[in-house]
């Protein structure tokens, strides 16, 4: 098993520019997030999802979209990125929401200039 | 407001043992998780509390007081492997995660 895999894992981006970063789970897990991690600060979440064809709002979602068409995937887009959005983005999932252990993907280094 | 608060840093020596503390504050609470997290890294879980105790798993143990609002993370004979950041997060009454900062451990030989 794979477990949580994400694509790309750096990307430099220009201010304006759009982007979509990809999370694949083996699991068969229902729930799946996005987080984004800056220093000196704790896991903020972005969007979630319950099931395949949900998503939710997290903490911090303004200037990120979300899909999950399949089960296995989530989809995380930046529509027209800022440098504000530099950061580290984690995907997770678990079997059973927030009260279930979270599993991590590697993360994705993402930089806007 | 939800708030958990961690020391951002410690230092020690190896073969030592170290307790990392957590308080919380938050709306309800459903529960206590600690992940580790190495540089570069994914979070990776370690233990969930939700009743008030010490639980152990091997050199790793938590500790959570519901009463005081409290937990902390107790690693025995450490060894340089367990440099890492060490996250604490509380699940409110909505079983929304509340995560802290997180705190680093540094580990001299």
């Amino acid at each position: 098993n794979a477990g949580v895999t994400q694509t790309p894992k750096f990307r430099v981006l220009k201010t304006g520019q759009s982007m979509t970063l990809l999370c694949a789970q083996d699991m068969n897990h229902e729930y799946m997030y996005w987080y984004r991690q800056d220093p000196g600060m704790g896991l903020r979440l972005i969007h979630y999802s319950v099931g395949e064809g949900t998503t939710a709002k997290g903490e911090v979602p303004d200037g990120y979209n979300v899909s999950r068409l399949k089960k296995q995937n989530f989809l995380l887009g930046l529509e027209s990125a800022a440098p504000s959005q530099t950061s580290v983005y984690f995907c997770a999932s678990s079997y059973g929401g927030d009260t279930d252990t979270q599993y991590f993907g590697p993360g994705t280094r993402l930089t806007v200039l | 407001g939800q708030n958990i608060d961690q020391p951002t840093e410690m230092t020690a020596t190896e073969g030592a043992i170290v307790q990392i503390n957590c308080t919380y504050q938050t709306s309800g609470f459903n529960g206590l998780f600690w992940y580790q997290q190495h540089a570069g890294e994914a979070p990776t879980f370690l233990s969930y509390n939700v009743l008030d105790g010490l639980e152990e798993k091997g050199r790793f143990s938590s500790f959570l007081s519901r009463s005081k609002g409290y937990s902390y993370l107790l690693l025995k004979e450490i060894q340089m492997k367990d440099s890492a950041s060490y996250l604490c997060a509380a699940l409110d009454s909505n079983d929304q995660l509340i995560w802290g900062a997180g705190t680093k451990l540094i580990i001299k030989p």
